[in-house]
């Protein structure tokens, strides 16, 4: 099993770009969440998807959005990239959003820069 | 409010000697806690976790934690480092629910 993939690994945006970060995990969990991690900060919620079809705005949302595709997949869109986004995204996933006791795998992150 | 406070920013000990990271919590129920690494460039790594039960939690590579609820805490331990486990440290709470809240992280050098 691979567990939680990411692509890309790193991107380097223009303000104002806009590009899909992919997320993918073969474990069969039901939800999926999308993190960043800024320096001194730890990781902060982005969006979450407790199950297939269904999305939820986590901590930080603004500029972004996130598409649950199936049970697998689970992208995030930055439709116009503000240098304030730079961080490294973490996609994880858990096996069953509402039972407390389910723990997160991670994904190793994507680097993004924006200048 | 629900937090996970992580005093220690960076903690430096020399290989062999042992290791306490410390971890507060702010929650008003029983906790789920969690003790993540990260290894340079990489992504998390559970190491333990805590739900119920023995207040002394095992993990992986030697590691354990211990609850004290009369103090919040949720402290990691480990009695022998290695080179190896130089990485950065991460708390986290599940408050009864699905969204995970980290601490800030304590980054975890090893003297030779």
């Amino acid at each position: 099993n691979a567990g939680v993939t990411q692509t890309p690994k790193f991107q380097v945006l223009k303000t104002g770009q806009s590009m899909t970060l992919q997320c993918a995990q073969d474990m069969n969990h039901n939800s999926m969440y999308w993190y960043r991690q800024d320096p001194g900060m730890g990781l902060r919620l982005i969006y979450y998807s407790a199950s297939e079809g269904t999305t939820d705005k986590g901590e930080v949302p603004n500029g972004y959005n996130v598409s649950r595709l199936n049970k697998r997949e689970f992208s995030l869109r930055l439709e116009s990239a503000a240098p304030s986004q730079t961080s490294v995204y973490f996609c994880a996933s858990s096996e069953a959003g509402y039972r407390a006791s389910s723990e997160q795998y991670f994904g190793p992150g994507t680097r993004l820069t924006v200048t | 409010a629900q937090s996970v406070t992580q005093p220690d920013i960076h903690i430096t000990v020399s290989e062999g000697a042992s290791l306490e990271l410390r971890c507060n919590y702010s929650y008003g129920a029983t906790p789920y806690l969690f003790w993540y690494v990260q290894s340079p460039g990489q992504g998390l790594q559970l190491l333990l976790k805590y739900f119920s039960g023995d207040t002394l939690v095992q993990g992986i590579k030697g590691f354990e934690a211990e609850f004290k609820r009369s103090q919040s805490s949720f402290n990691l331990r480990k009695p022998s480092v290695h080179w190896s486990d130089a990485a950065e440290y991460f708390c986290a709470l599940l408050p009864g629910s699905y969204k995970l809240i980290f601490g800030s992280g304590t980054r975890l050098l090893v003297r030779p």
